[in-house]
């Protein structure tokens, strides 16, 4: 149970094109996600907040027209990075937080369950 | 606002040895919830734990295990009898409370390398 998906696991594209990175949660309705932002070597650094029907909460720093957040259901969550630049290069990973206490027969409240992560390589 | 500390960057040990990561924490909330998570080379995060601020009890799990000290802010974690595969960077966590966003504020991670 509380298994996170994210869509592609890999890109690279060019200069100047966006990239769609969907994260979904398989067994459980996610009332948050969260995306952070993975630099080589370094933590995670939170990005945004999603909430299902809402608009995203973007962290001090963060471009909200340049990252694009579209929490469309309980279950799917896109971040969209648009006019990609080189700088943009790094591991995107998201996360959810289960709107009930149980998925899959386990207690998953209050846990945050991380999808395997996106590397994005812009040339 | 909350800070993780992680001051151990990296550490090798060999195989069999026991191995504690260290992790100090600061929060101004009474109720909070700390966590540890693994990251191997694949780059995926695997939950290893969540602790609340109200739950003291050190906890052990197979060849891991947790203290946690209130009183030194402190969220330590051992790896019993270490293995190739315990190899990875380990990330300390603190998460605001139920009332709150429930973001993650992380530490900067130690990498733990466990030569055969």
């Amino acid at each position: 149970g509380a298994v996170v998906s994210q869509h592609p696991s890999r890109v690279i594209c060019k200069s100047g094109t966006s990239v769609k990175i969907e994260c979904r949660s398989l067994d459980f309705q996610a009332t948050t996600m969260f995306w952070y932002r993975q630099f080589p070597k370094q933590s995670l650094m939170l990005m945004a907040t999603s909430n299902e029907g809402s608009k995203a909460t973007y962290e001090q720093g963060v471009e909200k027209d340049k990252f694009l957040i579209n929490h469309a259901s309980l279950t799917l969550s896109t971040l969209t990075v648009t006019s990609a630049h080189p700088e943009d290069s790094s591991f995107y990973i998201c996360s959810a937080i289960s709107k009930s206490a149980l998925a899959g027969g386990r207690a998953v409240t209050r846990t945050q369950y991380f999808g395997p992560g996106t590397r994005l390589t812009v040339l | 606002a909350q800070k993780v500390t992680q001051a151990q960057t990296e550490i090798s040990v060999v195989e069999k040895e026991d191995v504690t990561l260290d992790c100090v924490y600061e929060t101004r909330d009474t109720t909070y919830y700390l966590f540890w998570y693994k990251q191997p080379p694949s780059g995926e995060l695997v939950f290893l734990i969540r602790r609340n601020s109200f739950d003291e009890q050190n906890e052990i799990s197979g060849r891991y295990s947790w203290n946690f000290q209130k009183s030194t802010s402190s969220f330590n974690f051992t790896i019993t009898a270490s293995q190739v595969v315990d190899s990875a960077v380990y990330f300390c966590a603190l998460s605001e409370p139920d009332t709150g966003r429930r973001a993650l504020t992380f530490g900067s991670g130690t990498r733990l390398q466990v030569q055969p």
